[in-house]
């Protein structure tokens, strides 16, 4: 079936550094990745969709500067999320659409020091 | 805008019980519904993926149906087990982007 690779599983960092949060499809071309955040016993709001090759489009009150996404290859999108501060602290999931419809990576607990 | 809502919110039951969730969407011009499972600190199992053609799908102890025009679908868990504690959401395509939109989760825990 259908695999969504996300890395790192967990990451702590300082306030005012960068993380980047990888999402892989394995097994097939992911021709539309998003990106959800999640905050405890919530569920999941989307902050943005990346198709391969262009720009993403990103949910309103999601800040695009702070929160970049690049889908260089039908099979990798990444997300960073700059200059972290401790509200940046939540737990993000990205998601891939081929034919087998959605698959979700296993998500990235972030917390920022 | 399409909202997705989910009852109960929680819900707890001694193993062995049959139970129901439930997801109501305010817009019925969905494409499909999907139903979530997820674990505590993980990603999300796809469950069931109902088509707008179809009332109903079936995958082991697991049943969902789906009407449209009332902006409803069911999840029916059999026979329900310690193993099927988690959260359990459903979601519905929105926009020409596909995106999904979430409904607000039920969580749910089996007791032995």
């Amino acid at each position: 079936g259908a695999v969504v690779s996300q890395h790192p599983s967990w990451v702590i960092c300082k306030s005012g550094t960068s993380v980047k949060i990888e999402c892989r499809s394995l097994d097939f071309q992911a021709t539309t990745m998003f990106w959800y955040r999640q905050f405890p016993k919530q569920s999941l709001m989307l902050m943005a969709t990346s198709n391969e090759g262009s720009k993403a489009t990103y949910e309103q009150g999601v800040e695009k500067d702070k929160f970049l996404i690049n889908h260089a290859s039908l099979t990798l999108s990444t997300l960073t999320v700059t200059s972290a501060h401790p509200e940046d602290s939540s737990f993000y999931i990205c998601s891939a659409t081929g034919a087998q419809g959605y698959t979700f990576g296993s998500g990235t607990r972030l917390t920022v020091v | 805008k399409q909202e997705v809502t989910q009852i109960p919110a929680a819900l707890s039951v001694p193993e062995g019980e049959n139970l129901v969730l439930n997801c109501s969407f305010t817009d019925s011009a969905i494409y499909n519904l999907q139903w979530f499972r997820q674990d505590p600190g993980k990603g999300l199992t796809s469950l069931l993926l109902i088509q707008s053609s179809q009332r109903e799908q079936t995958s082991g102890r697991l049943n969902a149906s789906l009407d449209k025009s009332s902006g409803r679908s069911t999840l029916y868990i059999a026979a329900s087990q310690p193993g099927d504690s988690a959260t359990y959401l459903c979601a519905v395509p929105t926009g020409t982007a596909s995106k999904l939109t979430f409904g607000t989760g039920t969580r749910l825990q089996v007791t032995l």
